[in-house]
């Protein structure tokens, strides 16, 4: 049974330093992934996506890269602001009609 | 507005009544799904479909009930409420199977607790 780990499960951090999330799938047979956004009390928002034949995706301070050899995904988040406080969840697609979600990381960065 | 609306957004049940939780979109998408989330275990998909009149099960479907009469709408029905369903429920469209691949657009989530 596929399954997703995401490490760290929590971390706090003061403003400006750069980090790194990481998401890890027990089979590495992943067709793409990405990486969500979620704040208290709200839905998803997404952030990153990494087709199948990309090996990385950037967005502004945010880069998400994928080793589909070993399974492995990491979200770098660079200049860390307040307002990137919240969960991050990766999620992959492992058949043509399921997605495996994480258990996320949540993120407080201390002004 | 375009987006993916839930209702209600706050639910307490008793133990063994039954409800639905109403899931509507008006971006036309094909695929919608319905994801439960739980502290430390992420969201598992409840149930899901491809397209009006076709639905499937996920990883957790055992007392849920999903219907797809239309595109725009994606109704779950708790059969017989059990406390083990306090959950925060999601639901999410995007316009093709699957929705990795196709930005995927979620709701603000129901928080059901059932007593």
């Amino acid at each position: 049974k596929q399954e997703v780990t995401q490490i760290p499960a929590a971390l706090s951090v003061p403003e400006g330093e750069n980090l790194v999330l990481n998401c890890s799938f027990t089979d590495s047979a992943i067709y793409n992934l990405q990486w969500f956004r979620q704040d208290p009390g709200k839905g998803l928002t997404s952030l990153l996506l990494i087709q199948s034949s990309q090996r990385e995706q950037t967005s502004g301070r945010l880069n998400a890269s994928l080793d589909k050899s070993s399974g492995r995904s990491t979200l770098y988040i660079a200049a860390s602001q307040p307002g990137d406080s919240a969960t991050y969840l990766c999620a992959g697609k492992t058949s043509y009609d399921k997605v495996i979600f994480g258990p996320g990381t949540s993120l407080s960065v201390i002004p | 507005n375009a987006g993916v609306t839930q209702t209600p957004k706050f639910q307490v049940l008793k133990t063994g009544q039954s409800m639905t939780l109403q899931c509507a979109q008006d971006m036309n998408h094909e695929y919608m799904s319905w994801y439960r989330q739980d502290p430390g275990m992420g969201l598992r998909l409840i149930h899901y479909s491809v397209g009006a009149g076709i639905t499937d099960q996920g990883e957790v479907p055992n007392g849920y009930n999903v219907s797809r009469s239309t595109t725009e709408d994606f109704p779950l029905r708790l059969l017989s409420a059990a406390p083990s369903q306090t959950s925060v429920y999601f639901c999410a469209s995007s316009l093709v199977t699957g929705f990795v691949g196709t930005e995927a657009f979620f709701g603000q989530g129901t928080r059901l607790t059932v007593v």
